[in-house]
């Protein structure tokens, strides 16, 4: 089936420090792959995706490269941001399908 | 524009109540979904409108719950009677398109406690 496993949390860290969240997928059906964001009390955002192998997505100053070598997509910021605590998911979706499918969540804070 | 949002944003009630929730999607997106996060879990599909027409409702638990699209506007999804497992996070989406490469917008999310 469909499946992705993101690195549990939560995690904590200071201001301008480094972010790594894993993130691997199963490989059937071409997935397109994506992180959603949530901040607190808001809904889930898009934050970056990437629809092929060796794509990448960027935005806000994270980014993600959808490796099939590895079926991975981890999500990296080099330096975060207090505004950048909130939980991440990462997902999938098959070619010409639409139910995307979820991994458990990282909860990140960043402390000042 | 507005974006997709969702009443309540929180629900108490007791086992064996009836609970209703709303999503009204961005408009004129013909594409709603439902989808739940039960206890910090995944986050899990549970059925895709077209319009006013449910496309796949492969994804919900049990016929204690109904979703409904009257008009092929807002959605309606009940849980009757609530169960406690029933108690999670409940997000609403909308697309433009149907299709992998069409973006799903989400809503808030409506909070269900059952005790």
């Amino acid at each position: 089936g469909d499946s992705v496993t993101q690195m549990e949390g939560p995690v904590t860290l200071s201001e301008e420090a480094f972010l790594t969240i894993n993130c691997t997928y199963t490989a059937t059906g071409y997935p397109s792959l994506f992180w959603y964001v949530q901040y607190p009390g808001e809904g889930l955002q898009l934050l970056l995706k990437a629809t092929k192998a060796d794509d990448k997505g960027s935005n806000k100053g994270f980014e993600a490269t959808y490796r099939k070598e590895t079926t991975s997509f981890h999500l990296e910021k080099g330096s975060v941001q207090v505004s950048d605590s909130a939980v991440y998911f990462c997902a999938r979706i098959r070619s010409n399908d639409y139910k995307l499918s979820f991994g458990a969540g990282t909860t990140v804070t960043v402390r000042a | 524009e507005a974006g997709v949002t969702q009443f309540p944003s929180h629900s108490v009630i007791e086992k064996g109540q009836t609970v209703t929730l709303r999503c009204d999607p961005i408009s004129g997106h013909d594409n709603l979904y439902w989808y739940r996060r039960v206890m910090g879990k995944e986050i899990k599909f549970l059925l895709h409108f077209v319009k006013e027409s449910k496309q796949d409702e492969s994804g919900m638990p049990n016929n204690r719950f109904l979703a409904e699209r009257t008009g092929g506007t807002y959605s309606t999804l009940k849980v009757q009677p609530a169960e406690l497992e029933d108690s999670g996070v409940y997000f609403c989406a909308s697309s433009q398109r149907t299709g992998s490469g069409d973006t799903q917008y989400f809503g808030p999310g409506t909070r269900l406690t059952v005790l």
